[in-house]
């Protein structure tokens, strides 16, 4: 089945540790992005990628690192620079340029910092 | 700078009842995009809707409606005869239209209505 796998679906981490949360595609979709949800705020866009190799802060980058070196994969990762880490993270992928229809989600992965 | 409003933050119904979800939205673009989103306790987000800026039919499938008013910025959601499957958090969100420069198809969100179905 086509979709968005994220893993793990639950992290622990001690502080001033860097984790890196994996997101990957086989929907053949060139745009990618990584959200943060906290409760009562939303989902708040943290990078999004438009085509490999290439990538761009979004409201919260901050803290955060991604990479875009194959189609499928966008992991993200939160480093220790992150002062407030804990909190449900989504990947999402939409087709790409020109298109203005709905982003297609993974499941996420709840983070906690210990 | 786009904003969405979801004043109600938690909402209870008895299941068959009816219930609306309220959206107002804030953009100085003339062209753009309206999406209802539905989570499920599992996380993942799933699209129910996108209206596009320029059409305000009001558009009905199965059990859910939605009513685009653009003279009021309101993108509003009704269930019709809740069900406790419906129980979820629903978001709504609003995309500027196309590629902009450094903009891509960025959603900004609403901070969600958590809806609870009871029996």
């Amino acid at each position: 089945d086509g979709g968005i796998t994220q893993s793990p679906k639950y992290l622990f981490r001690k502080e001033g540790q860097n984790v890196t949360l994996s997101c990957e595609q086989n929907l053949n979709h060139d745009a990618m992005y990584w959200y943060r949800q906290d409760p009562g705020q939303g989902l708040r866009l943290i990078y999004y990628s438009q085509i490999v190799n290439d990538f761009q802060k979004g409201d919260i980058a901050e803290g955060y690192s991604v990479s875009r070196e194959k189609k499928e994969s966008f992991p993200l990762t939160v480093t220790s620079a992150q002062k407030n880490p804990t909190a449900f993270y989504l990947c999402a992928s939409s087709i790409g340029r020109g298109n203005t229809g709905e982003l297609f989600f993974g499941e996420g992965s709840r983070l906690t910092v210990l | 700078a786009q904003k969405v409003t979801q004043a109600q933050t938690e909402i209870s119904v008895v299941e068959k009842e009816d219930v609306t979800l309220d959206c107002v939205y804030e953009t100085r673009d003339t062209t753009y995009y309206l999406f209802w989103y539905k989570q499920p306790p599992s996380g993942e987000l799933v699209f129910l809707i996108r209206r596009n800026s320029f059409d305000e039919q009001n558009e009905i499938s199965g059990r859910y409606s939605w009513n685009f008013q653009k003279s009021t910025s309101s993108f509003n959601f009704t269930i019709t005869a809740s069900q406790v499957v419906d129980s979820a958090v629903y978001f709504c969100a609003l995309s500027e239209a196309g590629w902009v420069t450094g903009g891509g198809n960025k959603l900004t969100f609403g901070t969600g209505t958590q809806l609870k179905v009871e029996l």
